[in-house]
């Protein structure tokens, strides 16, 4: 099955800094990958996502980058506000598995003010 | 409009006994998942429903088991509590297996 693999497990940065989380997978078959976020006590909130038929997608101060030759994809953050602290989770679905996504372990990220 | 609903919020329960978490969604969605989140290992699904009337195993099926009562509505069922089910579990909810979304979750101890 599919196996996805996120690093780092924690990231600290200064607010206006960036942040990059990367996650590999394992299945070439993958082709939809969302990022979610998660606030302290609160369910997964989908931020973004990228199919496999695209490279790069950006919505404001974030953006996902997807390279399937090496089978990678990452989620960068520019202009880090305290907001954006939370559980970042990336994750991986297959084509034929009606939407069960594989998750990465998670990263936390903090932003200092 | 409260997307995915859970019910309870906590739950402590001993070994051995059985409980069964609630989970209804109003989108309207046919696909609808069980989670459990364990420290640094992520979300992993313990089964899904395809669709109104089917239902099939995930990542970590054994000790559980489901029930699509109705397009809106999926419960979990532990039969037998045991501590290694101590975990936070989320229901979600998709249509034609996209976006996922996810409830506030059943933070469950079991002693």
């Amino acid at each position: 099955g599919e196996n996805v693999e996120q690093h780092p497990s924690t990231l600290s940065v200064q607010e206006g800094d960036s942040a990059v989380i990367k996650c590999t997978y394992s299945d070439s078959a993958s082709n939809y990958f969302p990022w979610y976020k998660q606030e302290l006590g609160k369910g997964p909130q989908l931020i973004i996502d990228i199919r496999s038929n695209v490279g790069e997608k950006k919505d404001q101060r974030i953006a996902v980058t997807l390279n399937k030759t090496a089978k990678h994809f990452s989620l960068h953050i520019t202009e880090t506000q305290p907001e954006d602290s939370a559980v970042y989770f990336c994750a991986a679905r297959t084509g034929a598995s009606y939407g069960k996504l594989t998750f990465g372990q998670g990263t936390i990220l903090t932003v200092h003010p | 409009n409260a997307g995915v609903t859970q019910t309870p919020k906590f739950q402590v329960l001993k070994t051995g006994q059985s409980m069964t978490l609630q989970c209804a969604q109003d989108m309207n969605h046919n696909s609808m998942y069980w989670y459990r989140q364990d420290p640094g290992m992520g979300l992993r699904l313990i089964y899904y429903s395809a669709s109104e009337g089917t239902t099939d195993k995930g990542e970590v099926p054994n000790g559980y088991n489901v029930s699509r009562l109705n397009k809106r509505e999926f419960s979990l069922r532990l039969e037998s509590a045991a501590p290694s089910q101590t975990s936070v579990y989320f229901c979600a909810s998709s249509e034609a297996g996209d976006t996922q979304y996810f409830g506030p979750g059943t933070r469950l101890t079991v002693l």
